[in-house]
């Protein structure tokens, strides 16, 4: 099974509302992932964890907040986003280890619209 | 700067055909090569992961890896309408724990043409 599951499909907010993403895998995957991709261009990569601490943020705005409840959860807070913010935004996961072993799996997608 | 870089397109192939993808990649370190399949408004669907020089095949689909002139390709025999879609290539440098960072091209958008 290499199924990501993300939820909400579609999300419509305001400017000054607090919505959070989610995201689930249950492949015992230690590496998740959150993407933003715009329109004809490739997945962006905004967060990484690794065992459940960030280990990478790509100089993202403070208004995107991740959280790594447990091994299995990711979740992306929002506040205050900008209309330059809708997106799809993406979550994966994979292994840790070596050669073979990170092969990235991607969650359908919350379409963001930002009001 | 890391750098993968994919003709865009529209690649054009009348069904039954071969359509083959193209990608190059500046960083000589990258261990790990993918081809994702995204279908317009969906999520990128993992169709191929080559590691080694040489040929992997899946079904219709053929990954090329050749390290030392730094390309990656995909073959697909027997195109199909529903191979129609945008082709994404990735590419990871050298594992050292927390995560792995894929590198990815812009795309190239594949026509198949009945």
């Amino acid at each position: 099974d290499t199924e990501v599951t993300q939820t909400p499909k579609h999300l419509v907010m305001g400017m000054t509302n607090k919505k959070s993403l989610k995201c689930e895998q249950h492949m015992g995957h230690r590496a998740m992932y959150w993407y933003k991709q715009k329109a004809k261009k490739p997945p962006e990569l905004m967060f990484v964890y690794s065992y459940e601490k960030l280990s990478i943020n790509e100089s993202v705005p403070s208004r995107f907040s991740p959280e790594c409840p447990n091994s299995s959860l990711l979740n992306l807070h929002l506040h205050a986003l900008q209309p330059e913010d809708s997106a799809l935004y993406l979550c994966a996961s994979s292994q840790e280890g070596g050669l073979g072993l990170h092969t990235q799996y991607f969650g359908p997608g919350t379409r963001l619209t930002v009001l | 700067q890391k750098e993968v870089e994919q003709n865009s397109g529209p690649l054009s192939v009348p069904e039954g055909a071969i359509a083959s993808l193209n990608c190059t990649y500046s960083d000589r370190v990258s261990q790990s090569f993918f081809w994702y399949r995204q279908y317009s408004g969906k999520s990128p669907e993992l169709i191929m992961s080559i590691y080694s020089n040489g040929d992997k095949e899946d079904g219709r689909f053929t990954a090329q890896l050749n390290k030392a002139s730094q390309y990656v390709s995909l073959l697909i025999r027997d195109s199909q309408p529903s191979d129609s879609a945008t082709y994404l290539c990735a590419v990871n440098g050298l594992s050292t724990g927390g995560g792995n960072k894929l590198t990815f091209g812009t795309g190239t958008q594949l026509k198949v043409e009945l």
